[in-house]
């Protein structure tokens, strides 16, 4: 079973710019998770899908980060436009149900320069 | 005060000892807990979840107190390859968002 991918691996980006970030969860997996780790933090999460619903979007920083999981299976999250403060490794996961383990992709590494 | 509070070391034990790290949660409604593993650079992965009677994976065991707040993880008979970060997650319940501690970091030494 293929587990949860994500794209791109790397992205290094300047300030102002627009990056969008992809995941593809586990086949079935109807949650579907982000997450954000910024150097020597917790990971933090960021938001929580069910299907193409928006569960719980508390985490999101503000409204340059826009989530999306349009037919209920790949998302997406755009940083538009990126700040410093952005940069980190963003993490993916997602699960048959909540409660359940979470599956975690490898993550993509941002870098805003 | 954090909602997850872990150690983060580093924890530095020889070859073939047992170590045991202990995670604090701070809502008493959790239901799920879990310990996962993150190798330098690479994605969390599951190591074990934590029942309330207490689980046990080959070398790994881990318990939960519900009353005093805690989960632990004990590995006996380290090895080189243990050496990672642990992370403690807690979720509290149903559509509740997924709380991580900041992990602790584990180096066996030969």
């Amino acid at each position: 079973e293929a587990g949860v991918t994500q794209f791109p691996s790397h992205s290094v980006i300047e300030k102002g710019q627009t990056v969008t970030l992809r995941c593809d969860p586990i086949s079935g997996h109807d949650n579907l998770y982000w997450y954000r780790r910024v150097m020597g933090k917790e990971i933090k999460f960021l938001l929580h899908f069910v299907k193409e619903s928006k569960q719980d979007e508390s985490g999101m920083p503000n409204n340059r980060f826009l989530a999306e999981r349009t037919g209920g299976t790949y998302s997406t999250l755009k940083v538009q436009p990126a700040e410093l403060e952005d940069s980190g490794v963003y993490f993916c996961a997602s699960s048959q149900a909540p409660g359940l383990p979470q599956y975690f992709g490898p993550g993509t590494r941002l870098t805003v320069l | 005060r954090k909602e997850v509070e872990q150690d983060p070391g580093p924890f530095n034990v020889p070859e073939g000892a047992t170590v045991a790290f202990n995670c604090t949660y701070s809502n008493s409604a959790s239901q799920s807990f879990f310990w996962y593993r993150q190798d330098c650079r690479k994605e969390p992965k599951l190591l074990m979840s934590v029942y309330s009677s207490g689980n046990e994976d080959g070398r790994f065991t881990a318990q939960l107190n519900r009353a005093s707040q805690y989960i632990s993880l004990l590995i006996r008979d380290s090895k080189l390859s243990d050496s990672a970060t642990y992370l403690c997650v807690v979720n509290s319940g149903g559509y509740q968002k997924v709380t991580f501690g900041i992990g602790t970091k584990l180096q066996v030494i030969p």
